[in-house]
């Protein structure tokens, strides 16, 4: 069963715009979060993350909130450039546990210029 | 440098056969990952190893086994592959057992077995 959930396949936007990504959880033991941004025939690269003990974690054009009661993050980039063009992935470990990542399906995030 | 370097690229299989995907890192990691990526089940962990000389299993082990060389290598054997096997494999490194610290991946092995 997916832990970690990203219910939309793909998203597009206009450069400049803001550009939304979400991401659900189940697990109420997952207390750190990260997000990976994928290019075609590349690995993942991480993104940003964020701590449980927080709310919201800001690097540049990337922010990541958090909200633990509805189990819910996302990831807001402002401005959205075409490089920022690539599939997005969720995900969350339990530090206290065995603190292996749990990875969501991926958001296929396209800026068109 | 080179990062997560893993060979081969792509790879095709019959099934039955075995094979070993490699993966091996330069940064002086102290804990190595295999995870496969299928088309709408993100990326799931096979088996990891937090230390030189110790390996778990993820979420996925069957079918799998791993060997942690030294502290750079972390190999992934498929010893009698099958169809269910075919996937996208990546390998994937961080300084120590806390995701905190973020975990850099390799550019992936993709293997099809028919």
């Amino acid at each position: 069963d997916q832990q970690v959930k990203q219910n939309s396949p793909s998203l597009s936007v206009q450069e400049g715009r803001i550009s939304i990504l979400n991401c659900d959880y189940t697990n109420s033991m997952f207390d750190y979060f990260l997000w990976y941004k994928k290019y075609p025939a590349e690995g993942p690269t991480f993104l940003i993350s964020i701590s449980s003990i927080k709310d919201k974690n800001e690097d540049g054009r990337f922010t990541v909130f958090l909200n633990k009661s509805a189990k819910h993050l996302s990831l807001h980039i402002v401005p959205s450039q075409p490089g920022d063009s690539a599939v997005y992935f969720c995900a969350a470990s339990d530090e206290t546990g065995a603190n292996n990542l749990f990875f969501g399906t991926g958001t296929r995030l396209t800026v068109i210029p | 440098n080179a990062g997560v370097t893993q060979t081969p690229k792509f790879q095709v299989l019959k099934t039955g056969q075995s094979m070993t995907l490699q993966c091996a890192q330069d940064m002086n990691h102290n804990s190595m990952y295999w995870y496969r990526q299928d088309p709408g089940m993100g990326l799931r962990l096979i088996y990891y190893s937090a230390s030189e000389g110790t390996t778990d299993k993820g979420e996925v082990p069957n079918g799998y086994n791993v060997s942690r060389l030294n502290k750079r290598e972390f190999s992934l054997r498929l010893e009698s592959a099958a169809p269910s096997q075919t996937s996208v494999y990546f390998c994937a490194s961080s300084a120590t057992h806390y995701t905190n610290y973020g975990y850099t991946f390799g550019s992936g092995t993709r293997l099809t077995v028919v």
